[in-house]
């Protein structure tokens, strides 16, 4: 089975604080996404990479930036943690050209 | 732009058929997806439909019509676990990214 992990269930962080959130598959997956989800706004990509070093904008990169070092690892970075960030984070892995998405257990952050 | 629209909610009874609509305006489209969400959990991978039609797993079915920009999921013999949100998507690119609609939340009562 596809497995993809999170490195935090639960976060809680102060404002302006530099935050890291840690994902990692291990099925070899090229793809890679990060994605947050907020009552009533379903799921909105922040960022994807579809190889190792590869990385592009998704529909709400700003205050996020991300490094995939490894395949296996995807990171999302909050480089000055601001309370509008407070999120259920998601991550997600795919491989070529399968269109399903595996994601993992998420992680919700809350800025204080 | 993108948008994706589902019905907010829709309530059902244990052994009956609900249909779930979601239309989209997106300015790539490759497939639709349906993912299923349990409160506090994953969202996981339904179906996907790249061509027009009816495509049938289990109680599931989703359903494709790209003239129309509408797809629908149909869930039979509704049981009390297929309480859930339910998540439309479209794959917009050749990286396999995916919009999401915002959800249907269906609960499923005795």
């Amino acid at each position: 089975d596809v497995k993809v992990t999170q490195s935090s269930r639960y976060l809680v962080k102060r404002t302006g604080e530099k935050v890291f959130l840690e994902c990692v598959q291990d099925m070899d997956h090229e793809n890679m996404f990060w994605y947050r989800q907020d009552p009533g706004l379903g799921l909105r990509l922040i960022y994807f990479s579809y190889d190792v070093k590869m990385k592009e904008k998704g529909d709400i990169p700003e205050g996020y930036s991300v490094s995939r070092e490894k395949k296996e690892r995807f990171s999302l970075i909050l480089e000055s943690a601001s309370t509008n960030q407070t999120s259920m984070y998601l991550c997600a892995s795919s491989i070529q050209p399968n269109n399903e998405q595996f994601f993992g257990p998420g992680t919700r952050l809350t800025v204080l | 732009g993108q948008s994706l629209e589902q019905p907010s909610e829709v309530t059902a009874v244990e052994g009956a058929i609900v249909q779930i609509n979601c239309t989209y305006q997106t300015s790539g489209f490759y497939g639709l997806s349906w993912y299923q969400q349990h409160d506090g959990g994953a969202p996981t991978f339904l179906s996907y439909n790249a061509l027009d039609g009816l495509e049938e797993t289990g109680r599931f079915s989703s359903f494709l019509s790209r003239s129309d920009s509408y797809g629908y999921l149909l869930l039979q013999e509704l049981q009390m676990k297929d309480s859930a949100s339910y998540f439309c998507a479209v794959r917009d690119s050749g990286y396999s990214t995916l919009t999401f609609g915002k959800g249907t939340m269906l609960l499923v009562s005795p």
